[in-house]
């Protein structure tokens, strides 16, 4: 079975300085990978995803995630963080048979001005 | 285009009451699921459907039962509410034959189970 490994429960950056946001996962085979955001109150929102090909992959709102297959990681990065980013991502796992996407605890993201 | 709708926001039960959050989408999606969100546990698979007649349990189905008779709809019912129900329930949709495809949320229902 997949699981999702989020370490940080919460981080704290300054308006303008980089984020990166760690994951890490356990899946049998190739996995397909995903970041979501939740503003509060709301539903989420797809960031990006990995299924193959590059392993840098590009997002909304300026957001990167690289798949590192040897780390089963797949960090979110941000170069420049603004006051709106603040918010909880999700880091998620879907099997290949399509039928379930596992989500890691969450990071919320605080924004300091 | 609505997308994926859940009602109610929020519901207020007593212990050992039952209820039923609703969840419709209307992008002919196949692939249907249920989610609880609790603090620092993240979202947490209840049950889900790959199409009509067709429902599987996730990481946390006891408590709960989902039956799936159109595409469109996907309820989840609390037979005999307990505190440990409490949380906030989003439904979510996409198509299916892959895990890559990509879920669409709800808005998500809070209940509070006294």
């Amino acid at each position: 079975a997949q699981s999702v490994t989020q370490p940080d429960i919460h981080i704290t950056v300054s308006e303008g300085a980089s984020l990166e946001l760690r994951c890490n996962y356990s899946y049998g085979a190739t996995p397909y990978l995903f970041w979501y955001v939740q503003s509060p109150g709301q539903g989420l929102q797809l960031l990006l995803k990995y299924f193959s090909g590059d392993t840098l992959v590009q997002g909304i709102k300026g957001f990167e995630a690289e798949f590192k297959r040897s780390q089963s990681s797949f960090n979110l990065r941000k170069p420049s963080v603004h006051w709106s980013d603040a918010a909880e991502y999700f880091c998620a796992v879907g099997d290949t048979g399509g039928f379930k996407t596992i989500f890691g605890a969450g990071t919320r993201l605080f924004v300091k001005a | 285009n609505a997308g994926v709708t859940q009602t109610p926001k929020f519901q207020v039960l007593k212990t050992g009451q039952s209820m039923t959050l609703q969840c419709a989408q209307d992008m002919n999606h196949e692939y249907m699921s249920w989610y609880r969100q609790d603090p620092g546990m993240g979202l947490r698979l209840i049950h889900y459907s790959v199409g009509a007649g067709i429902t599987d349990q996730g990481e946390v189905p006891n408590g709960y039962n989902v039956s799936r008779s159109t595409t469109e709809d996907f309820p989840l019912r609390l037979l005999s509410a307990a505190p440990s129900q409490t949380s906030v329930y989003f439904c979510a949709s996409r198509r299916t034959g892959s895990g890559a495809n990509v879920l669409t949320f709800g808005a998500g229902s809070r209940l509070t189970v006294l």
